[in-house]
């Protein structure tokens, strides 16, 4: 079964720190995007990949930036951390250039201080 | 770009109702319509999914409606059973927009034994 892995459950930082967030996929699957996920508004789309270095934005991208080195590892990066970055964030990958299924990572949960 | 609206926002039925969750998209280039489930604590998974070129797809207790002209979609549950308790999200594919899918808010349901 495919594994979407990020790297911390739980993260505390205080502002103005860097932030990284990474998500890891195990199945060569080529889209691999991050949602935040906040109460009342569902899954926002902040950025995803669909090749190694390529990089789109999503619909809140403000405040994020993406890193796609490697096919299998893709890391949102929060130059400066602020308190409004506090949320759920989740990963995702899908297999194909149609976009279709979702797996989702188990999410890590940022709370800025 | 891509809109989802869902409702409502919270449900709660008595088990062995039946529960209907209602979504619009604004975007008519959209062509796929994926439902995730998210239990407490849980990463959202996929339940059921349905394409443009159809406009009923069902499996076992839950069934999607599309209805292209008017952009909106729906899910079914028949049945409900407590372990169908968990929010459930409605989202949109646009590959014209690149390769993201777009999600709604949410609907929690609660289903009561």
């Amino acid at each position: 079964d495919v594994k979407v892995t990020q790297s911390s459950r739980y993260l505390v930082k205080r502002t103005g720190e860097k932030v990284f967030l990474e998500c890891v996929q195990d199945m060569d699957h080529e889209n691999m995007f991050w949602y935040r996920q906040d109460p009342g508004l569902g899954l926002r789309l902040i950025y995803f990949s669909y090749d190694v270095k390529m990089k789109e934005k999503g619909d809140i991208p403000e405040g994020y930036s993406v890193s796609r080195e490697k096919k299998e590892r893709f890391s949102l990066i929060l130059e400066s951390a602020s308190t409004n970055q506090t949320s759920m964030y989740l990963c995702a990958s899908s297999n194909d250039r149609t976009n279709e299924k979702l797996f989702f990572g188990s999410g890590t949960q940022l709370s800025v201080l | 770009g891509e809109n989802v609206e869902q409702h409502p926002s919270t449900l709660s039925v008595q088990e062995g109702d039946s529960a209907v969750i209602k979504c619009t998209y604004s975007d008519s280039a959209s062509n796929y319509f994926p439902w995730y489930k998210q239990e407490l604590g849980k990463r959202p998974q996929l339940i059921i999914d349905i394409r443009s070129n159809v406009g009923e797809k069902k499996d076992q207790r839950i069934a999607v409606t599309l209805n292209k002209t008017a952009k909106h979609f729906s899910l079914h549950i028949t049945e409900t059973q407590p372990e169908d308790s968990a929010v459930y999200f409605c989202a949109a594919s646009d590959p014209t927009g690149g390769f993201k899918t777009i999600f709604g808010a949410g609907t929690r349901l609660f289903v009561k034994a």
